[in-house]
């Protein structure tokens, strides 16, 4: 059973860079077909993809955010990350980590919430 | 690349069936089969209850059942349950690696 478990700060000052990680346990990160995601939600609204990458470092990224977002994976912590530069009050929102197969999200970390606020 | 639509929300009676639908373009929803649902309880994380349009993940009530049509997906719950009440979340494969979530519908259960 994979778990996931996100980590960073919870306030970030706006124009500096949000960094969050995500550690999987139950499972090596390196193993299977899965690609390991970012998801943000911004209170009462909906969900909103960030991007994905797969073990073998491929990325991709939301356009709308391409030029801001970094995703990185580290196979020898099992832990993947993910950078937002430049960031606002609208990137205020809980961010949760999720995987599984193509875009369907079977596993979901229970999610942090990253507050941009000077 | 636009947010899917989804009504805002959705009613229904215990023991009724409701749908919701989800409705996008041919670049995300309609050329591909790669739909799925969300269901998300206030304050959790949220849960696939059904992906590549139709298929459910093991442990999933089949109460659950989605299709497509055109641009169009849905998502039908039947013999409603007081539990069922949540928001729900359309995503669908966009083109070029990229995905799109909709925008949730609000389920309540009368």
């Amino acid at each position: 059973q994979v778990q996931l478990q996100e980590s960073g700060p919870g306030l970030v000052k706006p124009s500096q860079t949000l960094s969050l990680t995500c550690t999987v346990s139950g499972g090596s990160i390196s193993s299977g077909s899965y690609y390991w995601s970012w998801i943000r939600q911004p209170a009462g609204k909906g969900l909103e993809w960030i991007g994905r990458i797969y073990t073998s470092g491929s990325t991709n990224y939301n356009p709308s955010l391409k030029s801001r977002v970094t995703i990185s994976v580290d196979t020898s912590k099992n832990q993947f990350s993910l950078k937002l530069s430049s960031v606002t009050a609208a990137d205020t929102a809980v961010y949760y980590c999720a995987t599984g197969g193509g875009g369907s999200y079977y596993y979901w970390g229970q999610g942090t919430l990253v507050t941009v606020s000077s | 690349q636009s947010a899917l639509t989804q009504p805002a929300s959705v009613s229904g009676s215990p023991g009724q069936s409701i749908t919701i639908s989800c409705t996008g373009t041919s670049s995300d929803v309609g050329g591909y089969n790669y739909v799925s649902w969300y269901q998300q309880h206030p304050g959790k994380a949220p849960k696939l209850m059904i992906y590549d349009v139709s298929k459910r993940p093991s442990g999933v009530s089949n109460r659950f059942s989605g299709s497509k049509s055109g641009n169009t997906a849905s998502l039908t719950i039947s013999g409603l349950q007081a539990e069922d009440e949540a928001d729900y979340y359309c995503c669908s494969y966009a083109g070029s690696s990229t995905w799109v979530f909709g925008g949730g519908t609000k389920l309540t259960v009368l």
